[in-house]
């Protein structure tokens, strides 16, 4: 079983420039997750899916981000432009919906730092 | 905010020694669950209990829960280096929405 696969694992970027990072869900999973985890502000819950369709995304801080899934293997979460203060790792989760609560598998995130 | 906050935020211990971390939240929950989180990683689940259960036990870990306190308590017996981590709580409200709010985390050391 592969698990929740992410990419990039490190992102550098400039200030300005957009930024995609994507997530490849566990198969069969129907929830996916977006999270910020900053020393600051610890885990945030930006955005769910639920069968591609996005639940809940009052968790996404500003216009500035967005994201999608097309379908139920593959999501991105886009910044553009960039920040400074976007700097935190990102992860993506998935699980099975239909369960309520069940158990969160997570990415090994992606490390955004932009300068 | 249904955040919970794990206290303590740092605990030392020696391997062997008994480890204690606890956790409160602030809303009624449908279950509550505790992650590990490696350095440089993503966060592992651990253990889950649901509202009308009082105690969990999985291998070396307790899970406690007190519902009337809005309080948990994860405890790991005859810890080990490999232990070091950081854990953290997170809850589902009666909502019914399928989304974890996670704690702050302790930070736990297990040293050799």
């Amino acid at each position: 079983d592969a698990g929740v696969i992410q990419s990039p694992r490190h992102e550098v970027t400039e200030m300005g420039q957009e930024v995609t990072l994507r997530c490849k869900p566990i198969s069969g999973h129907n929830s996916l997750f977006w999270y910020r985890q900053t020393m600051m502000r610890g885990l945030e819950l930006l955005i769910y899916f639920n069968n591609n369709v996005p639940i809940d995304d009052s968790g996404m801080p500003e216009d500035r981000f967005s994201a999608k899934m097309p379908n139920a293997s593959f999501s991105t979460l886009k910044i553009q432009p960039s920040e400074p203060r976007d700097s935190a790792v990102y992860f993506c989760a998935s699980s099975l919906a239909g369960q309520v609560g069940s158990p969160l598998h997570f990415g090994n995130g992606t490390r955004l730092t932009v300068t | 905010s249904q955040q919970g906050e794990e206290d303590p935020q740092a605990l030392s211990i020696q391997e062997g020694e008994n480890a204690t971390m606890n956790c409160s939240y602030k809303t009624s929950i449908n279950n509550l669950q505790w992650y590990r989180q490696n350095s440089g990683r993503g966060l592992v689940h651990l253990i889950l209990i649901r509202s009308n259960e009082r105690e969990k036990h999985s291998g070396r870990l307790r899970v406690t829960l007190d519902t009337s306190k809005k309080s948990s308590s994860l405890l790991i017996t005859a810890s080990r280096a490999a232990d070091t981590a950081s854990y953290f709580c997170a809850t589902l409200d009666q909502t019914g929405a399928n989304n974890l709010f996670f704690g702050t985390g302790t930070r736990l050391t297990v040293i050799p």
